[in-house]
C-alpha cells in the first residue's frame, strides 16, 4: 500500500440517485479525513474519524450525507437524492495520528446531471 | 474561524526563474502548515509540513517558511521547471482540538518554458 486509494474516480449520477464512494487510507493510519472541492476553490472540510469514531462533522454534511469507517479501516461516504449542487470532487486523506502529515487520495469525481 | 488567503491567484513566470507564493492565515494559534500542489483534476500531493516550533522547511528546491505570530507563510520555489506548474494550495492545522485542515483557494502557478 503506497498511498491512499479511492473509488470510483469517476460518477456520473441523475439527480435523485443514491452515490456511494470508497476511501482506503493508508495502512495503519487512524485518522481519516473527507473533503469536498468545486472547481476554483480549496477543498472544504466534511468530516473525519479517529479510527471507527466519527469525532467531527461539518455544517455542510446534510442530512443527506453519512459517513461511515466500519473496522476502522476504509470508510465510505452517501449521498442520499443527490442534487445538482453535489456535483463536485470528493477527497479523501489519511494521516498516521493527530497533527501530523496528511496525505490526499486522487479523489472521486461526482457529476450530477 | 480560520481563513486562508493565498496572494497571487494565478502566477506565470518563465523557467528558471526563483518564485514566491504568498499565504496568510487569520488564526494563528496553528499547530502546523502543509502546502500542497495540485495538478489539474487530480488530488493534493503533499509536499512540505513545517511545524509551528519551526521557522523554515526545505524539500530540494522548496522551501517554505512560517512566522506563525504575523499569521504567514511563504513557499519558494528555486530554478522553476515546467513539471512544476500547478495550483499550490497551504493549509494550516488549527490542532488543539480542532483537527481539520482549511484551505484557501490556493494559487495557480504557469511555468513558462
Amino acid at each position: 500500500d503506497t498511498g491512499v486509494s479511492q473509488d470510483p474516480r469517476h460518477k456520473i449520477t441523475k439527480r435523485g440517485q443514491n452515490v456511494t464512494f470508497r476511501c482506503d487510507p493508508i495502512s495503519e493510519h487512524n485518522r481519516l479525513y473527507w473533503y469536498r472541492q468545486t472547481l476554483g476553490q480549496g477543498p472544504e472540510f466534511l468530516t473525519y474519524f479517529q479510527n471507527e469514531a466519527q469525532l467531527e462533522k461539518s455544517r455542510l454534511l446534510s442530512d443527506r450525507f453519512s459517513a461511515e469507517r466500519p473496522k476502522g479501516s476504509f470508510s465510505t461516504l452517501e449521498i442520499q437524492r443527490t442534487e445538482q449542487g453535489d456535483s463536485a470532487m470528493y477527497l479523501c486523506a489519511s494521516s498516521s495520528v493527530r497533527y501530523t502529515e496528511a496525505f490526499f487520495g486522487q479523489g472521486t469525481r461526482l457529476t450530477v446531471v | 474561524k480560520q481563513e486562508v488567503t493565498q496572494i497571487p491567484a494565478a502566477l506565470s513566470v518563465p523557467e528558471g526563474e526563483n518564485l514566491v507564493l504568498n499565504c496568510s492565515f487569520t488564526d494563528s494559534a496553528i499547530y502546523n502548515l502543509q502546502w500542497f500542489r495540485q495538478d489539474p483534476g487530480k488530488g493534493l500531493t503533499s509536499l512540505l509540513l513545517i511545524q509551528s516550533s519551526q521557522r523554515e522547511q526545505t524539500s530540494g528546491r522548496l522551501n517554505a517558511s512560517l512566522d506563525k505570530s504575523s499569521g504567514r507563510s511563504t513557499l519558494y520555489i528555486a530554478a522553476s521547471q515546467p513539471g512544476d506548474s500547478a495550483t499550490y494550495l497551504c493549509a494550516p492545522h488549527s490542532g488543539f482540538g480542532n483537527e481539520k485542515l482549511t484551505f484557501g483557494t490556493g494559487t495557480r502557478l504557469t511555468i513558462i518554458p
